[in-house]
């Protein structure tokens, strides 16, 4: 399967833990991004990673959360000190920028991670 | 301002066209997308459409955009109960760089035998 992949799909923990995801994109694809989906709502945007450059943050992404995509390849989000709030689905998506700027390519997701925080 | 919204629910009977609609704020979106979630599942890619199209179809599915009153809609033809699942709509702003995606909250369809 060459498509994005997450691990792990599920994470229970409790509050006040460390938590750490991983997203591996598609093969090639230069631009990887972070959304996070509660429940009954669509997806919001949390960071974008372009090659390995972390190029936007969300005013989602408070000072717990941080993001690394090294070598531009996979890429990690942690959570520390987890609270009841960070409760979430968290996707990831990747894609292929096939012009010098501009948002004009198509986004393909993970499974996601869904986290529980008790 | 960016914004996205959708009706939260739609039942249709199955073999019948389902019309899912979207409205949204940001009048320099240049992309918008439809996006199908099935349960625990991740999102899967449907379709899209540039803003300078007003309609695209691709098989049992027909996109169509008004830019002036900043509305999509989504037209499943033949629904079929594999189709019951969360649709979502989704913009490329336009001040965007990034390419970052702004969603709706989602439309559930349920499909009835």
């Amino acid at each position: 399967d060459t498509g994005v992949s997450q691990n792990p799909r599920h994470k229970i923990t409790k509050r006040g833990q460390n938590v750490t995801f991983r997203c591996d994109p598609i093969s090639e694809h230069n631009r990887l991004y972070w959304y996070r989906q509660t429940l009954g709502q669509g997806p919001e945007f949390l960071t974008y990673f372009q090659n390995e450059a972390q190029l936007e943050k969300s005013r989602l992404l408070s000072d717990r959360f941080s993001a690394e995509r090294p070598k531009g390849s996979f890429s990690t989000l942690e959570i520390q000190r987890t609270e009841q709030g960070d409760s979430a689905m968290y996707l990831c998506a990747s894609s292929l920028a096939t012009l010098p700027s501009g948002p004009r390519d198509t986004q393909y997701f993970g499974p996601g991670t869904r986290l529980t925080v008790l | 301002g960016e914004d996205v919204e959708q009706s939260l629910f739609l039942s249709v009977r199955e073999g019948d066209s389902s019309v899912i609609n979207c409205t949204y704020t940001d009048s320099s979106s240049t992309y918008l997308y439809w996006y199908k979630q099935e349960p625990g599942a991740g999102l899967q890619l449907l379709t899209y459409i540039f803003s300078n199209m007003d309609m695209k179809q691709d098989q049992r599915l027909t996109v169509l955009l008004n830019k002036k009153d900043k509305h999509l809609s989504l037209r499943i033809a033949d629904t079929q109960t594999g189709d019951s699942a969360i649709y979502f709509c989704a913009e490329v702003p336009g001040s965007s760089n990034t390419g970052k995606l702004i969603f709706g909250q989602g439309t559930t369809l349920q499909v009835k035998p």
